[in-house]
């Protein structure tokens, strides 16, 4: 997670939109990923976007990329407080080329609402 | 739907000991992954195996070991435990598809292991 970077905590109001941010390393990486993760659940993929995109819309979620300076941003719009969690971004490191490829994440922005 | 089962979801350990955590991934996926999430850490990639065999390797100490059986299923053996090893351990799986496709790993619960 050295290598990804985000800001660790976010804390907006019910229904205001949350913008998490996220600096990644490889400029090849093909793959780029939201999790999201509650308190002491597992990992679940929120979104991820294709690097020949520079945004995706899923419903409340936008994600937006801007190759050039290996951001990736994720917005949640009208948040509410089941978005409380922590959010990972992730990248593709290392494919081997053997059939699986491993996830670098980042740090994780928890994002808390207030209602 | 069928998600990710791992086993145990927690386990309690004293230092020098053994564990072993098992992994059951989705039906048909043939690509494992395990990581390792140390308290308010990011989960980092230990290893993974892509039928059967060992596909890549990330930080994953010498005392650990891992395999994959021929039903897919995979074992984590943690050997000689030390405290640093108390961490939530997730097993993800895959259907492999190389980087032109989107092959998205579905992330088990995970395992919480404690060292005492």
């Amino acid at each position: 997670g050295e290598d990804v970077e985000q800001s660790l905590f976010l804390s907006v109001r019910e229904g205001d939109s949350s913008v998490i941010n996220c600096t990644y390393t490889d400029s090849s990486s093909t793959y780029l990923y939201w999790y999201k993760q509650e308190p002491g659940a597992g990992l679940q993929l929120l979104t991820y976007i294709f690097s020949n995109m520079d945004m995706k819309q899923d419903q409340r979620l936008t994600v937006l990329l801007n190759k050039k300076d290996k951001h990736l941003s994720l917005r949640i719009a009208d948040t509410q407080t089941g978005d409380s969690a922590i959010y990972f971004c992730a990248e593709i490191l290392l494919y081997s080329g053997a059939g699986s490829y491993q996830l670098t994440f980042g740090k994780g922005t928890k994002l808390s609402v207030i209602p | 739907a069928a998600g990710v089962i791992q086993s145990p979801r927690h386990l309690i350990k004293e230092k020098r000991e053994t564990a072993t955590l098992k992994c059951y991934p989705i039906p048909r996926h043939d690509t494992v992954y395990w990581y390792q999430q140390g308290p308010g850490q990011d989960p980092q990639f230990l290893i993974s195996f892509y039928e059967k065999m060992q596909s890549d390797k990330g930080s994953i100490p010498d005392r650990f070991s891992a395999q994959q059986f021929s039903d897919y299923h995979s074992e984590l053996n943690m050997s000689s435990l030390e405290l640093g090893d108390s961490a939530l351990y997730f097993c993800a799986s895959s259907l492999a598809g190389g980087l032109s496709s989107y092959n998205e790993q579905f992330f088990g619960p995970g395992t919480r292991l404690t060292v005492l």
